[in-house]
């Protein structure tokens, strides 16, 4: 059973606009979240993570959102530009105070001039 | 700072040979992970090593094993390859504390025959 989904496989927006990517969770021991960003041919790169005692946290262009009652969390990725487009996982660790992460499967975002 | 390697970048090997990823983890790093990654499964974890202990297991069969050194480098190996074994071998480091954030290599990109 997937623990995090991520039910949009991909996702299309225009350049300066808004790209939001969204992930749901079944467990509610996780009490960290990330997201990663994946060119192909390299590994995934670290982007932004929120911790289970806040709802949002912002760096630059990038904002993640986190419902705990909704088991849902979000990125927010404003202005998006055409450099943004490549893989984003969002992961998730904390169950039973393992450090292991768990990854849904990804959102391709690709983002038009 | 120079990141996580991983060597070799790409292997073919065939049906029921054995095979030895290695994985150099940013100075100072004491915790790696490794994780495969299938376009069916996504990211999956497989262990983590921390201190040459190996500190989380995920759900793979005993054929994968790996191991860590006193200077944190780590090996994963996998014996009798099966077709379905072919994927990206990505490896992660961190200092080791749970809200630390997993930095990734560029993987092993493993082609069994």
């Amino acid at each position: 059973d997937q623990q995090v989904k991520q039910n949009s496989p991909s996702l299309s927006v225009q350049e300066g606009r808004i790209s939001i990517l969204n992930c749901d969770y079944t467990n509610s021991m996780f009490d960290y979240f990330l997201w990663y960003k994946k060119y192909p041919a390299e590994g995934p790169t670290f982007l932004i993570s929120i911790s289970s005692i806040k709802d949002k946290n912002e760096d630059g262009r990038f904002t993640v959102f986190l419902n705990k009652s909704a088991k849902h969390l979000s990125l927010h990725i404003v202005p998006s530009q055409p450099g943004d487009s490549a893989v984003y996982f969002c992961a998730a660790s904390g169950e039973g105070g393992s450090e292991k992460l768990v990854f849904g499967k990804g959102t391709k975002l690709t983002v038009n001039p | 700072k120079a990141g996580v390697t991983q060597t070799p970048r790409y292997l073919i090997k065939t049906r029921g040979q054995q095979v030895t990823l290695s994985c150099s983890p940013i100075s100072g790093h004491r915790s790696v992970s490794w994780y495969q990654q299938t376009p069916g499964q996504g990211l999956q974890f497989l262990f983590e090593y921390f201190s040459e202990t190996q500190r989380n297991k995920g759900n793979f069969p005993g054929r994968f094993s790996g191991r860590q050194f006193s200077n944190s480098r780590s090996e994963m190996n996998v014996s009798t390859l099966e077709l379905g074994d072919s994927a990206l071998y990505l490896c992660a480091s961190r200092r080791g504390g749970h809200a630390d954030t997993q930095y990734f290599g560029p993987g092993t990109r493993l082609t069994v025959l």
